[in-house]
């Protein structure tokens, strides 16, 4: 089972930053969290992933809480091209396999 | 960098035919390679882990004399549906663990729908 609950769906404006929340309390101290997406009909693509500091790339921030116990994902300036389904994965004991949950469908509106 | 790609994008065959599908990470190595499914509105389910120059680990569920794999290299696994029936009917995913980045790197999948 996935480790981490996320919010069904979200709405975003577009233009606005774009604020993905995601739990996983049950998180020990090694484990990584990362960030994919998937849009309709292609493979999840890499986002960002992080162990306790915060992140940044070309593609998005992580905001990882003090405690581990929940993250952000912030996309910066969202644009139409971002609607997609957003999944948040802790990454088990090293291991290189990733369970995913349900994830988040965020839809950016114009 | 990491780009994984898959073969054929998709294909459609008859019932009780196997087809065969392509993973290649192109730009880096990779020694463990997975494979997905995923139905209609669903999430990713992991099907088996394929390691180069050994075995293949199913999850629980997952027949593998249905789904053979075989990770022949460190830049290619093959996954083949033998004697495939519509319920086999799926988008298939694979994906490449880069040592490098610690990451795993997904291929554009692979839609199957069997007649």
């Amino acid at each position: 089972d996935a480790k981490t609950t996320q919010p069904t769906s979200m709405d975003c404006a577009e233009g606005r930053a774009a604020n993905l929340p995601c739990n996983h309390s049950t998180i020990s101290g090694n484990e990584y969290v990362y960030w994919y997406r998937q849009i309709h009909s292609q493979g999840p693509q890499y986002i960002i992933h992080g162990l306790k500091n915060n992140e940044t790339n070309e593609m998005a921030s992580l905001i990882i809480t003090e405690d581990r116990k929940s993250s952000t994902l912030i996309l910066p300036h969202a644009t139409l091209r971002d609607t997609a389904v957003y999944y948040c994965i802790v990454r088990v004991n090293y291991g290189q396999n990733f369970v995913f949950g349900p994830g988040t469908r965020l839809s950016v509106l114009p | 960098g990491a780009v994984v790609s898959q073969h054929p994008s998709w294909v459609i065959c008859k019932s009780g035919t196997s087809v065969k599908i392509e993973c290649r990470s192109l730009d880096f190595q990779a020694t463990t390679m997975f494979w997905y499914r995923q139905f209609p509105k669903k999430s990713l389910m992991l099907m088996a882990t394929s390691n180069e120059g050994s075995k293949a680990t199913y999850e629980q569920g997952v027949e593998k004399d249905k789904f053979l794999i075989n990770h022949a290299s460190l830049t290619l696994s093959t996954l083949t549906v033998t004697s495939a029936h519509p319920e086999d009917s799926s988008f298939y995913i694979c994906s490449a663990f880069r040592d490098f980045t610690d990451t795993q790197y997904f291929g554009p999948g692979t839609r199957l729908t069997v007649l």
